[in-house]
C-alpha cells in the first residue's frame, strides 16, 4: 500500500506570496491532518479534515487554510507569506472512523518551504 | 492548555546502553499518550501509545507506561542499537471536544557502535 505523499517536496517563495501544498493520503484513509515543524516551535498542529470538512483546528492565523476533496486528497494554502512561515509542513492521514486523532497517524515526508 | 515537556538532547549513547527519555505532560481530563519516531530521511511514525492510566505501550524493545499520578510517559529501552538513532517525540491527544495532537520538542538520539 502506498504511503502518504506530499508535493512538492521543496519550495522557495518570497514574502507576500501565497503557496499551496498538496497531500495524498493512504488509500482508504479519510482523515488528513497538517502540521508545521520548525526548530524553534517544534511540531504544531494546524488542522484536520474529514469528509471534506474541517473537524479540528490548531492555533494558527487565518492566513493558513485548507480543504479536502471528495477523494480525501487535501491541500493547504498559506497566503501573504512571512519569513516565519519557513518550515517543514507535514501531512498525516488516518482512517478517521473513530472520529478521534487518537488513531494512528501516518505521516508523509513533508514539504520544506523556504520564504525569502 | 495542553502541553508536553520532554528531554531535548541531543543525546549520544554507545550500542547496548540503557535509554530513558523523560516526558511529562499537562492536560485536562485523560489524554492519550504517544511516542513518535523520526528516522533520518523519513517521516514520523508511531512507535507506541497508551490510552489510559497504567497502560504500558511497547514496540521494538521500547516501553513506556502511562503514569497519571506523575503525569509522565517516559520512554525506555534496555539495550539500544545503532538503528535506533532518530528523533523521538512525545505527544498527547486530549479526548473529546475539539482535539489536536500536541507534540514535545523532540529529542535527537545518536547511537554509536
Amino acid at each position: 500500500k502506498a504511503g502518504v505523499t506530499q508535493t512538492p517536496r521543496y519550495l522557495i517563495k518570497t514574502r507576500g506570496q501565497q503557496v499551496t501544498l498538496s497531500c495524498s493520503p493512504i488509500s482508504g484513509h479519510r482523515s488528513v491532518s497538517w502540521y508545521q515543524q520548525t526548530p524553534g516551535q517544534g511540531l504544531q498542529f494546524l488542522f484536520e479534515y474529514f469528509s471534506e470538512t474541517q473537524r479540528n483546528k490548531g492555533n494558527f492565523p487565518g492566513r493558513f487554510s485548507g480543504r479536502q476533496f471528495s477523494n480525501s486528497r487535501s491541500e493547504m494554502n498559506v497566503s501573504t507569506l512571512e519569513l516565519g512561515d519557513s518550515a517543514l509542513y507535514l501531512c498525516a492521514s488516518s482512517k478517521g472512523t473513530s472520529g478521534s486523532l487518537q488513531e494512528t497517524q501516518y505521516f508523509g515526508p513533508g514539504t520544506r518551504l523556504l520564504v525569502l | 492548555g495542553n502541553s508536553v515537556t520532554q528531554m531535548e538532547g541531543p543525546v549520544t549513547l554507545s550500542e547496548e546502553a540503557f535509554l530513558t527519555i523523560n516526558c511529562t505532560y499537562t492536560a485536562t481530563g485523560y489524554p492519550s499518550l504517544f511516542w513518535y519516531v523520526q528516522y533520518p530521511g523519513e517521516g514520523l511514525q508511531l512507535l507506541l501509545k497508551a490510552t489510559k492510566a497504567d497502560d504500558k505501550g511497547s514496540n521494538k524493545g521500547f516501553e513506556a507506561t502511562y503514569r497519571k499520578e506523575t503525569t509522565s510517559f517516559h520512554l525506555e529501552k534496555g539495550s539500544v542499537q545503532v538503528s535506533d538513532s532518530a528523533v523521538y517525540f512525545c505527544a498527547l491527544v486530549q479526548q473529546g471536544g475539539s482535539e489536536k495532537l500536541v507534540f514535545g520538542k523532540g529529542m535527537k538520539l545518536t547511537v554509536n557502535p
